[in-house]
């Protein structure tokens, strides 16, 4: 069965940086686009960006462009975000999400990691 | 931007009772483009409905989306103990590509 398992809680003080992983398993990771999402408290989901793992560029919503970076490694079925100059407001619940195709587009999320944590504190 | 309205904010209501939650659009949303999620306290999302109408793999019939335009609804038609959650709409468009309302707690007493 479809799997996707995150990184742990991260604690990062403004400014700083963090990467935040997830590795796929039980389908081939090249067939599906995945997408992060993250979750302030008490709010709603927000969208971050989406990667394809067979590759060319990352698509990143314009309220994170230029903070936010999307890697995959094929060879370990992985994906990664990297979210940089963080600030307080960038508390949140981040997730990977498979993206599931509908209608030519492919931004439906099916299923989702567990979670990670972050917390922006000095 | 295509904003969501979702209303009500919260549904309190007895099992077996049928839930009728309503999304609608700043704009047109295509129908292919409208899903639901439901999120219980500490979980990921789930996806519950795409394409406005499509039941995602494993979800019960008691769950049905329609609606075209700029205006969605997620009915479940009998409602279960399990059913108590927060429920969110999401559109998939032009930047930021993707959008989700600010979702309906339903609450089962």
């Amino acid at each position: 069965q479809v799997h996707l398992v995150q990184s742990g809680a991260e604690v990062k003080k403004p400014g700083a940086s963090v990467r935040v992983s997830c590795k796929a398993s039980g389908y081939t990771f090249t067939n599906y686009y995945m997408h992060w999402v993250r979750q302030a408290p008490g709010q709603g989901p927000e969208w971050m960006g989406i990667i394809n793992p067979s590759g060319g560029s990352p698509s990143y919503a314009q309220t994170f462009q230029g903070r936010v970076t999307m890697t995959r490694d094929t060879s370990t079925s992985t994906v990664y975000m990297e979210l940089s100059s963080l600030r307080f407001e960038d508390t949140a619940v981040y997730y990977c999400a498979r993206g599931l195709c509908s209608g030519g587009s492919c931004f439906f999320f099916d299923f989702w990691g567990q979670g990670t944590r972050v917390t922006v504190s000095s | 931007e295509i904003v969501l309205t979702q209303s009500p904010g919260t549904l309190s209501l007895s099992p077996g009772e049928r839930a009728t939650l309503s999304c609608r659009a700043s704009q047109s949303v295509s129908s292919s483009y409208l899903g639901w999620y439901q999120q219980k306290p500490g979980q990921a999302p789930r996806l519950l409905i795409y394409g406005a109408s499509s039941r995602a793999t494993g979800v019960p019939d008691r769950f049905s989306g329609s609606g075209s335009g700029t205006d969605f609804t997620l009915t479940i038609s009998r409602l279960e103990p399990e059913d108590s959650a927060v429920y969110y709409c999401q559109q998939y468009g032009s930047s930021p590509k993707v959008t989700f309302g600010p979702g309906t707690q339903v609450d089962i007493k």
